[in-house]
């Protein structure tokens, strides 16, 4: 069966530090897979997507990037955090009719 | 542009009555529809979708209805129960993008 491993649970990072959430995917092969942001009072905000290693598109200009190193695994980075950064962040998959989320990241930088 | 659209930010419903939470698109090219509910702090968890070919799809208590001529579907929890309470996001399969979600409150 598939399932999803998003981590660290929760975070609390300054500003101005990097950030680097990780999350790979067990029992697929080349899965899409997407970065979501819920900030507070917000619905689910699409940030980054893969179809492939190497393959992002990003939906929103911001201080984040993502990169996919390997085939299940999709990694949501920052250089430099920024207050507005925190939220929650949200590491999905999708396939056929279903996307499969993680447990997500509680983000707070203070 | 938001291609799926949830236009209701909460909904309160009580316990035993039906809920009803409304979703519009904009793309036509979307093959599948998916309704997720989410609770604070918990990633969301799959409840029910649907084909771009038909027009509605039932298991237990939620059913979610296509129409396709308006761009718009719903879905349909009935009886509520306080334990529904969540928030409820409606998105397309394929790009994987989601409505703002609509806060559904069940009342005892």
């Amino acid at each position: 069966s598939q399932t999803i491993h998003q981590w660290p649970a929760t975070l609390v990072q300054p500003v101005g530090s990097p950030l680097s959430l990780e999350c790979t995917v067990e029992g697929t092969s080349n899965p899409n897979l997407y970065w979501y942001r819920q900030a507070a009072g917000r619905g689910l905000q699409l940030l980054f997507y893969s179809v492939g290693i190497g393959q992002i598109s990003s939906e929103v200009p911001q201080n984040l990037s993502a990169s996919r190193p390997q085939d299940r695994q999709f990694i949501l980075s920052s250089k430099k955090l920024l207050l507005s950064d925190s939220g929650f962040y949200l590491c999905a998959w999708g396939g056929g009719a279903k996307a499969f989320f993680g447990q997500g990241t509680r983000l707070t930088v203070v | 542009d938001q291609q799926v659209k949830q236009n209701s930010p909460s909904l309160s419903v009580q316990e035993g009555r039906i809920s009803i939470l409304n979703c519009d698109y904009t793309n036509s090219m979307f093959d599948y529809f998916l309704w997720y509910k989410k609770y604070p702090a918990e990633g969301p968890t799959f409840l029910i979708s649907i084909s771009s070919i038909k027009d509605k799809n039932e298991d237990g208590r939620f059913t979610v209805f296509l129409n396709k001529s308006a761009k718009h579907l719903s879905l349909h929890i009935v009886p509520s129960q306080p334990g529904d309470s969540a928030v409820y996001f409606c998105g397309s399969q394929g790009n994987l993008i989601f409505g703002k979600g609509t806060k559904l409150s069940v009342k005892p």
